[in-house]
């Protein structure tokens, strides 16, 4: 079976502080897909990244970047120099299915406050 | 991408009644999900709704409480019937996106508050 940790259930932190959001997986599956999604005050879920088990490359894009370590099974977010508008609920998804099947499983979600 | 449009976004509903939640998409697409996050909490899926086909519900979810149609690739409704306190949730359709980096797209989701 599929299993998301977020362990982290608040984080809060001061703008411009940088702060990284841990996601711990588990599956047995080789093939498989994590996901981050933020959720703002609004409620929306709006798509970050997806990084597939078999491409291990960290990924930047601007002010966030993903460190996939599969031999901690871990996929953790980080957002350099933080904003106001970055306070929202963050959500990391584990899928195994995909054209055939949805076996999405979503962590608990880690909420983040940035303070001005 | 695919762009959802989800409605109602909110509602106040009685105890006992039901609501249905719609759900278009400005594309064509296989399948449409559709989840619940009660307050505070991660998102749990409901079922999945396939063209043509019954919806595969997830253990915890039954079609009389959860009714679900699928009446094309664009569309979906899903109905919460006879509703408590306890439905008091966001709903959120979800659909996998093909064109570009393959993704799950979701619809901005509808507040139901039952009281």
């Amino acid at each position: 079976a599929q299993k998301v940790t977020q362990a982290q259930t608040e984080i809060s932190v001061v703008e411009k502080e940088d702060v990284t959001l841990d996601c711990v997986y588990e599956t047995r599956d080789t093939t498989y897909y994590l996901f981050w999604y933020k959720q703002p005050p609004s409620g929306e879920l709006v798509f970050l990244i997806r990084r597939n088990s078999f491409d291990e490359q960290n990924e930047i894009s601007g002010r966030y970047s993903w460190n996939f370590q599969k031999s901690t099974s871990s996929f953790n977010f980080t957002i350099t120099a933080s904003q106001v508008v970055d306070s929202a609920v963050y959500f990391c998804a584990l899928s195994v299915g995909w054209n055939n099947n949805n076996d999405m499983r979503f962590g608990a979600g880690t909420r983040l406050t940035v303070k001005p | 991408s695919a762009v959802i449009s989800q409605k109602p976004s909110r509602d106040i509903c009685q105890r006992g009644t039901s609501l249905t939640i719609q759900c278009q998409v400005d594309s064509q697409v296989t399948m449409m999900f559709w989840y619940r996050q009660q307050p505070g909490q991660s998102l749990t899926l409901i079922a999945t709704a396939n063209q043509g086909s019954e919806a595969t519900y997830e253990s915890g979810f039954v079609i009389d409480k959860f009714p679900i149609s699928r009446p094309n690739l664009t569309f979906s409704t899903l109905t919460v019937s006879n509703m408590s306190p306890e439905d008091s949730s966001i709903y959120l359709c979800s659909v996998l996106v093909d064109r570009g980096p393959l993704r799950y797209t979701f619809g901005s989701g509808t507040r139901l508050t039952v009281v």
